[in-house]
């Protein structure tokens, strides 16, 4: 059984430019969760979806940032017009079910804004 | 919303060792609290976890200690090994589903 897959692993983008960051949960998993992580520091929630919904957005940043999870594919963040700041590492965890489900993280996407 | 501290930030200790590692958690309505370790490039991964029904729970040399009153949980490790060296995370699942992380304790093992 497959683990949470994210791609790309390594993103590098020019300030200005959009980012996405796919993520395909476990297999089973409905539930997809956004997390990001600057450096030295831990995991900040972002966004909790799942299929064709987004439960929470609490996390996300107001402008610039959005996130889907599709009927069909992968759960897609986007940074539109990305700064220095976005520079992180964006985790995706899936779970089978929402409230205390275990989640389970995938590698994650390096992001990089030069 | 929920706050979780984590202590101390980095540990170190000596190979067969045990390692400690505390959080306290601010929101009474929490009701569970995962463990994870985050080796170097990597994503973190589910040690160990625990619901508030349940005052401990142990995994061969891993075990966590829940108590809701003071609401603060503990990560044991024992007989500690060299690739036990990692960034350790606890988490506490607050108002909604997202898990809300301590800052971390970066555990070094030296053999």
């Amino acid at each position: 059984n497959a683990g949470v897959m994210q791609n790309p692993r390594h993103l590098v983008r020019r300030r200005g430019q959009e980012a996405r960051l796919r993520c395909s949960p476990m297999k089973g998993h409905s539930h997809v969760y956004w997390y990001r992580q600057l450096p030295e520091e831990g995991l900040k929630f972002m966004v909790y979806l799942q299929k064709e919904n987004i439960i929470d957005e609490s996390g996300m940043p107001k402008e610039r940032f959005s996130a889907e999870f599709p009927k069909e594919g992968p759960s897609i963040l986007r940074i539109q017009q990305v700064v220095r700041g976005d520079s992180a590492a964006y985790f995706c965890a899936s779970s089978p079910g929402g409230s205390w489900e275990t989640q389970y993280f995938g590698p994650g996407t390096r992001l990089l804004v030069l | 919303g929920e706050n979780v501290e984590q202590h101390p930030s980095t540990l170190s200790v000596q190979e067969g060792d045990s390692a400690v590692i505390k959080c306290t958690y601010s929101d009474s309505a929490s009701n569970y609290f995962p463990w994870y370790k985050q080796e170097l490039g990597k994503g973190p991964q589910l040690i160990i976890d625990i619901r508030s029904n349940v005052g401990e729970k142990k995994d061969q040399r891993i075990a966590v200690t829940l108590n809701k009153t003071a609401k603060h949980f503990s990560l044991h490790i024992t007989e500690t090994q060299p690739e036990d060296s990692a960034v350790y995370f606890c988490a506490a699942v607050g108002a909604g589903t997202a898990l809300i992380f301590g800052k971390g304790t970066t555990l070094s093992v030296s053999s």
